[in-house]
């Protein structure tokens, strides 16, 4: 089935560093969004993507959408303790099934 | 703000029990998920309902079965729990309408229940 790989499974940085995830899929997607997992949280909306190339910030967070609408990426500047938890993508495939990404695990040492 | 509550953070259960988790939205969303989430895994989604009374198998549904017989309301039954039903569960509601999934929809998640059968 239309599944989306989200990868790295596990990132280390140091504070201040930058970190990227990515989210990628074989077929056109119709829109993506990303989640944050705080450690023993529940996933909280970020941001949506629709339109192709779609690029939207939100402080030190970046998004990207591909121009063919097939993967998306979030950007970190300069990660802080904060941003330690689970980023999660959800692809939504021809407006009516979605899949949420395997996710990738962020630690910040401080 | 929206509120979604989940019976219990923390169960344990013996194999072959019944098992009833519940989660309530108090936003009058019309859809409404339970997913499961298991480590390297991610969310995956078990059950959704976009109305009363209306539900549509996930992407695992397999030993599980839902019911949703009010809007605020949804319940993912365990009829006879194994072992490798130890999770995660996750209830999620979101506006929707229209009698289907609007996917442009911000899922709103509740705050999980930790499920052990032994």
């Amino acid at each position: 089935g239309q599944q989306v790989m989200q990868i790295p499974q596990y990132q280390h940085v140091q504070e201040g560093e930058d970190f990227t995830t990515y989210c990628n899929s074989s077929t056109t997607l119709s829109n993506i969004q990303w989640y944050k997992q705080r450690p023993g949280g529940h996933p909280v909306f970020l941001i949506q993507l629709v339109k192709s190339g779609e690029v939207k910030k939100q402080k030190r967070l970046t998004f990207q959408f591909g121009e063919a609408k097939k993967n998306s990426s979030l950007h970190i500047t300069a990660t802080q303790t904060t941003d330690v938890g689970t980023y999660f993508c959800a692809a939504l495939y021809n407006f009516n099934k979605f899949y949420f990404g395997s996710g990738t695990k962020l630690n910040v040492k401080p | 703000d929206v509120k979604v509550t989940q019976s219990s953070r923390y169960l344990v259960k013996r194999t072959g029990e019944k098992v009833f988790l519940e989660c309530v939205q108090d936003m009058d969303h019309e859809n409404m998920f339970w997913y499961r989430q298991d480590p390297g895994l991610g969310l995956r989604l078990i059950y959704f309902s976009y109305d009363v009374k209306m539900k549509e198998k996930g992407d695992i549904p397999e030993g599980y079965s839902v019911s949703r017989e009010k809007k605020e309301r949804f319940s993912l039954i365990l009829e006879s729990a194994s072992t490798n039903q130890t999770s995660m569960y996750l209830c999620a509601s979101s506006l929707g309408g229209q009698g289907a999934i609007v996917p442009t929809d911000t899922q709103y998640f509740g705050p999980g229940t930790r499920l052990t059968v032994l």
